[in-house]
């Protein structure tokens, strides 16, 4: 069956600390790869996808993301996070060919200052 | 560009009446587009998907009379909760993609409350 996890549901970090949110799937083929950011009182936004092509993808607001066949993972990551940082983070496969995202259960983050 | 606006944002009901949620997308032509329902501290669950033009793909577990979709236009879809009850209060989510593309623009969301 086709699924997608983000094993660590809270995670927290102080401000300027590297990060990484964890994002694993589980598909016949390799979907394609999105990392979307939510924000309270704001819609999702996209930071960044992977369709094919070089492994490692940059993104907005400094974020960038690795996607490892061998894995099946599509890691977050980010240098030095910020205040601003904080939110829920969600990492989404989509079939090539379909129309669906499908999300993983979301990571929520907490910026210590 | 690739915006989304939902109205209203929030909303508050009376059981057993209807609410009607919006979706457009701004500025470009939606294609397809997707509503979500979020239980809090949860992810997005996939509600139903709407083609422009087409009845709408419902997911397993969603009743269609209770959650009526329109796409009527490549701008505009909007969700009639029907005879809402109190368990229906949520977050409702849509999304929007244009032709071919596999991105997802969403909209801020709705909150509906029934009382």
């Amino acid at each position: 069956a086709q699924s997608v996890t983000q094993p660590d549901i809270h995670i927290t970090v102080s401000e300027g600390a590297s990060l990484e949110l964890r994002c694993n799937y589980s598909y016949g083929a390799t979907p394609y790869l999105f990392w979307y950011v939510q924000s309270p009182g704001q819609g999702l936004q996209l930071l960044l996808k992977y369709f094919s092509g070089d492994t490692l993808v940059q993104g907005i607001k400094g974020f960038e993301a690795e996607f490892k066949r061998s894995q099946s993972s599509f890691n977050l990551r980010k240098p030095s996070v910020h205040w601003s940082d904080a939110a829920e983070y969600f990492c989404a496969p989509i079939i090539q060919g379909a129309q669906k995202l499908v999300f993983g259960q979301g990571t929520r983050l907490t910026i210590n200052p | 560009g690739a915006v989304v606006s939902q109205h209203p944002s929030r909303v508050i009901c009376k059981s057993g009446t209807s609410v009607k949620i919006e979706c457009r997308s701004l500025d470009f032509q939606a294609t397809t587009m997707f509503w979500y329902r979020q239980f809090p501290k949860q992810s997005l669950m996939l509600m139903a998907t709407s083609n422009e033009g087409s009845k709408a793909t419902y997911e397993q577990g969603v009743e269609k009379d209770k959650f009526l979709i329109n796409h009527a236009s490549l701008t505009l879809s909007t969700l009639t909760v029907t005879s809402a009850h109190p368990e229906d209060s949520s977050f409702y989510i849509c999304s929007a993609s244009g032709p071919g593309s596999y991105e997802q623009y969403f909209g801020p969301g709705t909150r509906l409350t029934v009382t």
